[in-house]
C-alpha cells in the first residue's frame, strides 16, 4: 500500500505562472515531509522541508503548505521558470527512523 | 565538496550474472541508503545503515539482494543471480542521522539493465 500518493503524474504550465504540486499520505505518525527535484539521469536533490509542527515554509519562490487534518500537502512554485521542468517527489518519514517514504512523483513542465 | 559518487554509472549484462554496485556516501555522513527506481513503484527504500551498521532491510526484494558497508566511506549493493526484472536505476544517498530532519544527498545512481 502506497503510503505517499502523488496523484498527478504530469503538470504542464506556463511560465511565470504558480505551479502546485499535490501529495496526500495516509500515515498520522509522519512528522517531515519533504520535496526533492529530479532532472533526467541524475539524482534526486533536496528542495525544501516541513516539520508536521508547522502549516507553512517558504524559500524564495519555493513554498509548501501542509494540512493534517486532511493528510495532504503541497508544493507552490511561484513564478514558474523553464529550469524548474523536472520530476517532483514527495517525501514523507516517521520518528526515530531515517527511512523516508517517497511518492511516485509528478512530472512538472514548465514552457514559455 | 564532493557529494555521493556510484559506480558504475551504466551497466548492461546477462540473466544470471553477478551484479555489484559501488557507492561512496559524502564524508560525516553516519547514514547510508540504497534504493531502486522503476517506473511503476517510483523510490522505493532496500536498505539502510547507520554508522556501517544495516538498520532496516525489510525493502531488499529476495535473497538475491544483499548490501554491505565494510566501512564509512563505502557501500556495496549486490545481485546474484541477476534477473531482467531487476532491471532499475539503483540509487544510493547518505546523510547526518536524523531522520526527516536531516535531508538525504543522492548519487547521480546507476542504471542496471539485465538481459
Amino acid at each position: 500500500d502506497q503510503q505517499v500518493k502523488q496523484n498527478s503524474p504530469s503538470l504542464s504550465v506556463q511560465e511565470g505562472r504558480i505551479s502546485i504540486l499535490n501529495c496526500d499520505y495516509t500515515n498520522s505518525m509522519f512528522d517531515y515531509f519533504l520535496w526533492y527535484k529530479k532532472y533526467p539521469a541524475e539524482g534526486p536533490t533536496f528542495l525544501i522541508s516541513i516539520s508536521s509542527i508547522k502549516d507553512k515554509n517558504e524559500d524564495g519562490r519555493f513554498t509548501v503548505f501542509l494540512n493534517k487534518s486532511a493528510k495532504h500537502l503541497s508544493l507552490h512554485i511561484v513564478p514558474s521558470q523553464p529550469g524548474d521542468s523536472a520530476v517532483y517527489f514527495c517525501a514523507a518519514s516517521a520518528p526515530n527512523t531515517d527511512k523516508l517514504i517517497f511518492g511516485t512523483g509528478t512530472r512538472l513542465q514548465v514552457f514559455p | 565538496d564532493a557529494g555521493v559518487i556510484q559506480s558504475p554509472r551504466h551497466e548492461v549484462t546477462e540473466m544470471g550474472q553477478e551484479v555489484t554496485l559501488r557507492c561512496k556516501p559524502i564524508s560525516g555522513h553516519n547514514s547510508l541508503f540504497w534504493y531502486r527506481q522503476t517506473m511503476m513503484r517510483g523510490l522505493e527504500l532496500l536498505i539502510y545503515f547507520n554508522n556501517n551498521v544495516p538498520i532496516d532491510d525489510s525493502g531488499m526484494p529476495e535473497d538475491r539482494f544483499s548490501a554491505k558497508m565494510p566501512n564509512a566511506s563505502f557501500s556495496t549493493l549486490k545481485i546474484q543471480p541477476s534477473e531482467p526484472r531487476d532491471s532499475a536505476v539503483y540509487f544510493c544517498a547518505s546523510s547526518f542521522p536524523g531522520g526527516g530532519n536531516q535531508p538525504q544527498h543522492f548519487g547521480d545512481g546507476t542504471r542496471l539493465s539485465i538481459l
